[in-house]
């Protein structure tokens, strides 16, 4: 089982509508969560960043947080086709000695005029 | 402010020679991390500086890899000697607090024939 796990894509939405992206995770010290988008060829930028339970809101981005279920999704509201993209999702544990991130593969999102 | 620099953002090297990557974090943050992207896989830890110091070097894949962060600041990546199985994008990203967001650069790209 891999440590970071991410819906299968690629994905594909309608202008205007709401993407949704999954994530799971196996290691329950988990302790940060991170959501990167990544364009071709392009360096991963990050776009969320969220700590604990519950929602957290960033203009058209909700990332959402459930650490009972080691889950954790982004939610992207009226997906432009900006938006397209490949969306990474990054976990750190709690281990005081690591700030490295495990990654997921990534999921490509195509948003459709 | 300056982001996360790579150099160089290509790099096409034969068997056995050596190549040294080059990242200059954000200024003023003391964490500096290398990651790897193989073809079809997912992006990987290599490895963890704190300032000039290895925190975490659990990732380097073998002893042909060395990293270097004298002084704290830029840091290398040397492969020597290079194999086929090294070709992929190299990331380098930095956090001004541990454990908290990280800043990607764009990559070096290296290729080995």
């Amino acid at each position: 089982q891999k440590e970071v796990e991410q819906n299968s894509g690629p994905l594909s939405v309608p202008e205007g509508a709401i993407a949704s992206l999954n994530c799971t995770y196996s290691d329950r010290v988990s302790q940060s969560f991170f959501w990167y988008r990544q364009y071709s060829g392009k360096s991963p930028e990050l776009i969320m960043s969220i700590y604990s339970n519950g929602d957290k809101e960033d203009g058209r981005f909700t990332a959402q947080l459930n650490k009972a279920s080691q889950y954790v999704s982004l939610l992207i509201r009226d997906s432009q086709p900006s938006d397209s993209a490949t969306y990474l999702c990054a976990v750190n544990t709690r281990d005081t000695n690591a700030g490295k991130s495990t990654f997921g593969d990534g999921t490509t999102l195509t948003v459709k005029p | 402010e300056a982001g996360v620099t790579q150099f160089p953002s290509h790099s096409v090297i034969e068997k056995g020679q050596t190549v040294t990557l080059r990242c200059d974090p954000i200024s003023g943050h003391d964490n500096l991390y290398w990651y790897r992207r193989v073809m079809g896989k997912e992006i990987k830890f290599l490895l963890h500086f704190v300032k000039e110091s290895k925190q975490d070097e659990s990732g380097m894949p073998n002893n042909r890899f060395l990293a270097e962060r004298t002084g704290g600041t830029y840091s290398t990546l040397k492969v020597q000697p290079a194999e086929l199985e090294d070709s992929g994008v190299y990331f380098c990203a930095s956090s001004q607090e541990f454990n908290t967001e990280a800043f990607f650069g764009q990559g070096t790209r290296l290729t080995v024939v």
